[in-house]
């Protein structure tokens, strides 16, 4: 069964620091890889996926994301993190079955200003 | 605004109740989902319809049971519900391929269910 692993239940960073948040993944075959944002009381938001192609991804608001296939890994980054970024961040991958992502449990990430 | 709604945003229920919870999306695609967001643990896939079918359900329990009248509307049907289904549930909608093939999905805001 296709597992997603989050390591980092919550992190908190102070503004300008950088940020790497680990996302991990269990399945053999093709993978679809997504980072989604969940903001303080809104919904769930793209922030960036992969399909295929650059395994550098870019997404919105300065994040971007590497998918390494060796690893099993997607994590996210950002080079310097701000007060706004403050949220939820989950990462889900969708391999065989259409349509059906799995999501690990999430990262909280608080931005001290 | 992702082209997704969700209504009613908050819900209490007591035990014995039967409620619906209702997803529309304005974005004209083929397929929904409703996922359940509980505390400290990932999102759960429930149910997805593509193209009005209903192709997964996750063996969710029959206390949950879905409709989907048009590719627009996802509905959640709820009967003697536990304490513990209370959760965020969530919709979405994505565009499916005739082939199979991944699309993004876009999120509603939520159901927020209290069950007493």
């Amino acid at each position: 069964a296709q597992s997603v692993s989050q390591h980092n239940h919550h992190v908190i960073l102070s503004e300008a620091a950088s940020l790497e948040l680990g996302c991990n993944y269990s399945y053999g075959g093709t993978v679809n890889l997504f980072w989604y944002v969940q903001y303080p009381g809104q919904h769930l938001q793209l922030l960036l996926k992969y399909f295929s192609g650059d395994p550098l991804v870019k997404g919105i608001k300065g994040f971007e994301a590497e998918f390494i296939k060796s690893k099993f890994s997607f994590n996210l980054r950002k080079p310097s993190v701000q007060w706004s970024d403050t949220a939820e961040y989950f990462c889900a991958v969708n391999g065989g079955s259409q349509g059906n992502l799995i999501f690990g449990k999430g990262t909280k990430l608080s931005v001290k200003p | 605004e992702t082209g997704v709604t969700q209504t009613p945003r908050h819900l209490v229920m007591g035990m014995t109740n039967k409620k619906s919870l209702k997803c529309e999306q304005h974005l004209g695609h083929n397929a929904m989902y409703w996922y359940k967001q509980s505390a400290k643990k990932p999102l759960e896939l429930m149910f997805v319809y593509n193209f009005k079918e209903q192709t997964e359900n996750n063996s969710v329990p029959s206390r949950f049971s879905p409709e989907c009248p048009n590719s627009s509307h996802l509905f959640l049907h709820l009967h003697t519900l536990q304490p513990e289904d209370s959760a965020l549930y969530l919709c979405a909608s994505s565009q499916e391929g005739l082939a199979g093939g991944v699309e993004t999905q876009y999120f509603g805001p939520g159901t927020r269910l209290l069950v007493l």
